[in-house]
């Protein structure tokens, strides 16, 4: 098992640009959690979502911000029109159908950085 | 609302002394508690959950609901637990595969 996979791994984008980070779960996992960790501080959520389904976006900004996780493919966090402040690392985790199994296996990040 | 509160940001240590990381949490409900170890150029991992009630590495951590707190213990620390912890929490078995609050993490160097 492969482990979570997030790409790419450092991207770079000038201000205005899109960014697109993906996430492939884990075999098996059909949830999927979003996190940004904004220098020096910790892991903030931001989105979850199971299958063609968005179940918790509480903690996404409300502009400029989407998520998918479709029926087949990798889950995808957009940023539209970046902006110096969303330089952060952004990190996917999964976890497994099963509610009750609430363990979230982490990808290693994808390192934004805006110009 | 749900919080974490990790108090200590660095935590510097001599190779086999006894090591606490400390973390308190407010949430009305019952949470599951859990801590998350980053090595360095390493991916965030679990390191245990506090219904496992297991060891891992040396490590332990007690729930305690009355201090609302889950501190994490090592009586000898080692080297190679030199990392990031990361003190994390979800909301408890009434809620079905939900988000993880994070303290802002301790970073714990242990020295020769």
């Amino acid at each position: 098992n492969a482990g979570v996979m997030q790409n790419p791994r450092h991207l770079v984008r000038r201000r205005g640009q899109e960014a697109r980070l993906r996430c492939s779960p884990m075999k098996g996992h059909s949830h999927v959690y979003w996190y940004r960790q904004l220098p020096e501080e910790g892991l903030k959520f931001m989105v979850y979502l199971q299958k063609e389904n968005i179940i918790d976006e509480s903690g996404m900004p409300k502009e400029r911000f989407s998520a998918e996780f479709p029926k087949e493919g990798p889950s995808i966090l957009r940023i539209q029109q970046v902006v110096r402040g969303d330089s952060a690392a952004y990190f996917c985790a999964s976890s497994q159908r099963d509610p009750k199994a609430k363990t979230q296996y982490f990808g290693p990040g994808t390192r934004l950085l805006v110009l | 609302a749900q919080r974490v509160t990790q108090p200590e940001k660095l935590l510097s240590v001599f190779k086999g002394a006894p090591v606490e990381l400390k973390c308190n949490y407010s949430y009305s409900g019952s949470p599951e508690l859990f801590w998350y170890v980053q090595y360095s150029r390493q991916r965030l991992q679990l390191l245990l959950r506090h219904i496992s009630r297991e060891s891992i590495k040396g490590f332990t951590a007690d729930l305690n609901k009355g201090e609302t707190s889950f501190h994490l213990k090592k009586p000898f620390a080692q080297e190679e637990d030199s990392a990031m912890y990361y003190c994390a929490l979800s909301p408890g078995k009434e809620t079905s595969g939900s988000r993880l609050t994070f303290g802002e993490g301790t970073q714990l160097t242990v020295n020769p």
